[in-house]
């Protein structure tokens, strides 16, 4: 079954960088496109990015463009969000997905608490 | 905020149908499809919807999705209480060159 589990979040203070990993499994994961989503705390769904399967094609939400990058390892099964200059708004609940042109099957999300 | 408006609440006793809208525009759903997600707080999102009114396998019948125009909407008929939850519209839009959520809609079964 398809497998998704996020890490690499925690307290960080702003202007620090932070990089969360997303490890998938039970699935061909260099045929798919691959999301991140955060939901700020009290707030909705806010999509971040996306990559597509084979690293080549990169979309950002105009929250995080030119501070987040995001790639991704298919000999690891592994997709990244390398987070810098970040701000307190950035605190969030943050969640990897699969889908090529949307995101279908999501991981339990990881925290990234941005605080002095 | 988001480009996606939904209602923020709707609810319903159990047995009912309740519905809820997402309002876009030209460039979003006006040319591209719904896909409609439940969210239990502290939980992983669930793709509920695809494609304007395609269920995943394991989501009940229960629930169905439509769309016309730059507006989309989602049923739930025979409102049960675990679906007490947020659900929100999403999307891709052209012009932003990026996917789109709703704002949410927070359903109580009373």
């Amino acid at each position: 079954q398809v497998q998704l589990v996020e890490s690499g979040g925690g307290v960080v203070q702003p202007g620090r960088s932070l990089r969360l990993s997303c490890a998938a499994s039970g699935f061909t994961f260099s045929s798919y496109g691959m999301h991140w989503v955060r939901q700020a705390p009290g707030k909705g769904l806010e999509w971040v990015a996306v990559i597509s399967y084979e690293g080549s094609n990169k979309y950002y939400g105009d929250s995080v463009k030119g501070r987040f990058t995001i790639s991704r390892d298919n000999s690891k099964n592994t997709m990244y969000m390398q987070m810098n200059s970040l701000r307190v708004e950035d605190t969030a609940v943050y969640y990897c997905a699969k889908g090529n042109n949307s995101p279908g099957h999501w991981g339990q999300g990881t925290l990234v608490t941005v605080s002095s | 905020q988001s480009v996606l408006t939904q209602p923020p609440s709707a609810s319903g006793t159990p047995g009912q149908r309740v519905t809820m809208s997402c309002s876009g525009s030209s460039s979003n759903i006006g040319i591209n499809t719904v896909n409609w997600y439940q969210h239990l707080p502290g939980t992983a999102p669930k793709l509920l919807i695809y494609s304007n009114n395609q269920r995943p396998s394991g989501v009940p019948d229960r629930f169905s999705g439509s769309k016309s125009g730059t507006s989309a909407s989602l049923a739930i008929s025979g409102l049960q209480s675990e679906d007490a939850a947020d659900y929100y519209c999403a999307t891709w839009d052209d012009s932003l060159k990026g996917y789109v959520f709703g704002t949410g809609t927070k359903v109580t079964v009373l």
